[in-house]
């Protein structure tokens, strides 16, 4: 069966530092990835998708970037937070058109 | 494009009673449409999807939704709410073409169950 890991899961870190969060996908091959952030009253928002490795589509313009440097992983990064990327971040993978998703990142910049 | 509509931010029932929560969807092709669960602090989990077929599709958890083309809706229910169900639901369209599965969602309904 397949399996979606997210690390950490908590993350507190001051403006201006980076990020790096980490997904993984197991038992499946060539899945379409995704990074959602769900801020306070903002509902789900998309912010990266994947269809292949080293294939990133940016959904929104903003401070972060995303990579995948493996078939099975995918990474959302940082070069200098800011406060407004404080939220929870979610990866899911998809065959088919369902998507799965992992059990976030609780991410709090202050 | 498509658009997900959920009509109640807030729901609030009696453990026992119905649960009804509310979707309409906008599609310029076929939709799949789907229904998630988010505890807090945790992700989302699939709780029933609709492709194609039969129109009224069970879930986990004894939820049920139907899908209503010319009422374009896709609304939640569940006979008896238990005090486990508390928690914020989102419905969410895909459509065809080169979507490539990205899901549009609404913007979530919290059920709050009462005993």
């Amino acid at each position: 069966s397949q399996t979606i890991h997210q690390w950490p899961a908590t993350l507190v870190q001051p403006v201006g530092s980076p990020l790096s969060l980490e997904c993984t996908v197991e038992g499946t091959s060539n899945p379409n990835l995704y990074w959602y952030r769900q801020a306070a009253g903002r509902g789900l928002q998309l912010l990266f998708y994947s269809v292949g490795i080293g294939q990133i589509s940016s959904e929104v313009p903003q401070n972060l970037s995303a990579s995948r440097p493996q078939d099975r992983q995918f990474i959302l990064s940082s070069k200098k937070l800011l406060l407004s990327d404080s939220g929870f971040y979610l990866c899911a993978w998809s065959v088919q058109d369902t998507q799965y998703f992992g059990p976030g990142t609780r991410l709090t910049v202050l | 494009a498509q658009s997900v509509t959920q009509l109640g931010s807030h729901v609030s029932v009696s453990e026992g009673a119905l649960v009804l929560l509310r979707c309409n969807y906008s599609s310029s092709v076929p939709p799949y449409l789907f229904w998630y669960v988010q505890y807090p602090n945790q992700g989302l989990q699939l709780l029933l999807k609709y492709t194609t077929g039969a129109t009224l599709v069970k879930g986990i958890n004894g939820f049920e939704a139907e899908f209503k083309k010319s009422e374009t809706s896709f609304h939640l229910t569940k006979p008896s709410a238990h005090m486990s169900d508390a928690a914020e639901y989102f419905c969410a369209v895909v459509g065809g073409g080169t979507s490539y599965g990205k899901l549009t969602f609404g913007q979530g309904t919290i059920l709050t169950v009462h005993p």
